[in-house]
């Protein structure tokens, strides 16, 4: 199986301040088909699993602009470029490249 | 607005059979393919299972084959998990997600399942 690594369990941030939350595969995520299906989920106390971005940079629809995704193969990236206090909660890679699907271990955003 | 509800989750002993039920509402359910995902205490996002919008197709987590079994009725916009032979370790909160499984686009609530003795 794919292992999806996230090296940081836990990321303090001050209010306003840029957060970056990183993930690394075990095998290149990009498809024969061209795509690389790695996506970034966010979950928050009290609410359902929501789904950040999609295929590396693809903000969902409602998401701010100040969420944004990059990388590329094995290296991926999100990134926070203010953080709100509503952006507090664990946030998850997803890859849906190889068979089975993978998810990170998640890494906590908790103001400080 | 999209809404995913699930329902059926409670205590059950080691061995025993739960239902768990998800209802669909601001969505043309049968256009969609659907899943469910779980998350153990303490532990990572898993995904379970996949079925079809036609519900003709369906995949499974290798822990959970012959187990538990996805299925769905589009004229109720409903979704299923059938769950049989439950282990200690399938104690989790269970969600129904729309999408496909590459994407797994919009999550429920969740409903609690908890395996003990």
């Amino acid at each position: 199986d794919v292992v999806m690594t996230q090296s940081l369990l836990s990321l303090p941030v001050t209010l306003g301040q840029p957060a970056s939350i990183s993930c690394r595969s075990s095998q290149s995520l990009v498809h024969s088909d061209g795509n690389t299906y790695l996506n970034w989920f966010q979950l928050r106390p009290g609410h359902s699993p929501r789904r950040l971005m999609f295929r590396v940079s693809n903000r969902d629809f409602g998401v701010p602009d100040r969420f944004s995704g990059s990388g590329s193969a094995t290296d991926f990236t999100l990134k926070i470029s203010r953080v709100e206090a509503e952006d507090v909660g664990i946030y998850y890679c997803m890859q849906g490249t190889h068979w089975p699907l993978t998810f990170g271990g998640g890494t906590k955003v908790e103001i400080e | 607005e999209v809404q995913l509800v699930e329902s059926g989750g409670g205590l059950v002993q080691p061995g025993g059979s739960l239902r768990l039920s998800c209802t669909a509402s601001g969505i043309t359910f049968s256009s969609f393919e659907m899943n469910w995902a779980r998350q153990a205490p303490g532990k990572r996002l898993e995904w379970v299972a996949f079925i079809s919008s036609s519900g003709d197709a369906t995949l499974y987590t290798d822990s959970v084959k012959g187990r538990f079994t996805i299925s769905r009725d589009n004229a109720k916009n409903s979704l299923y998990l059938q769950m049989n032979s439950l282990r200690t370790e399938d104690t989790a909160v269970y969600y129904c997600v729309r999408g496909g499984y590459r994407y797994l686009e919009c999550w429920g609530q969740g409903t609690l399942v908890t395996v003990s003795s």
